[in-house]
């Protein structure tokens, strides 16, 4: 059964970048799904932040395209998320999900735990 | 900003019917996109509820079920239990947005 878990520091300081990994494991990274960033800020609804694929092939929010980055590392069977230029307004849960590959359409079929991230100095 | 509005809270007793809307338009849920719905208990991940408007996943009770018209899509918990005590978020995706998947702003069921 897949199952997905999130790292990273829970404290990133404003202007800086907020790096987190998702490690996959009882799969394989190569299947034919994709791959999911989503974030809650306290209180407030979800958020997509984009998705992989393991080829590399990408799709971002257009609200923060130009400061997000998600990466692929099959050898390590993960992937990664880079939010750059922080602000507090980038405090959440950050979870990372599998895309379903048909058995449910697209929906986001499994989830991480979330990790919290606070941006303050 | 979502581009999805559910209303913030609804509350029934136990063994009622409670339906939660997501109101959308043309350019996500009206213009024929698949619409899903997640549950996310007391300080958990969300979790996959229903699928392509009204498909429930394995393991999810049949008193959970969906509906979509025109621009809006409904959730409808029916038999209300404790354990249904939630927040719940519908998605699906807007060609303004280049295809983006977007959320709904959320609603907190309460079981009274």
């Amino acid at each position: 059964q897949v199952q997905l878990q999130e790292s990273g520091p829970g404290l990133v300081k404003p202007s800086g970048t907020l790096s987190l990994t998702c490690a996959v494991s009882g799969g394989s990274i190569s299947s034919s799904n994709w791959w999911s960033w989503i974030r809650q800020p306290p209180g407030k609804g979800l958020e997509w932040i984009g998705e992989i694929y393991h080829s590399g092939s990408t799709k971002y929010n257009p609200s923060l395209k130009s400061r997000v980055t998600i990466s692929v590392d099959k050898s390590k069977n993960q992937f990664s998320l880079k939010l750059s230029s922080v602000t507090a307004a980038d405090t959440a849960v950050y979870y990372c999900a599998r895309i379903s590959a048909g058995s449910y359409l697209d929906a986001l079929d499994i989830w991480g735990q979330g990790t919290m991230v606070t941006v303050s100095s | 900003q979502s581009v999805l509005t559910q209303p913030p809270s609804l509350s029934g007793a136990p063994g009622q019917r409670v339906t939660i809307s997501c109101t959308g338009s043309s350019s996500n849920i009206g213009a024929g996109y698949d619409v899903h719905w997640y549950q996310q208990l007391p300080g958990t991940a969300p979790k996959l509820l229903i699928y392509g408007h009204n498909n429930r996943p394995s393991g999810v009770p049949d008193r959970f079920s969906g509906s979509k018209s025109g621009t809006s899509a409904s959730l409808a918990i029916t038999g209300l239990q404790a354990e249904d005590e939630a927040d719940y978020s519908c998605q699906s995706y807007d060609s303004s947005l280049s295809g983006s998947r977007v959320f709904g702003t959320g609603t907190k069921v309460t079981v009274l």
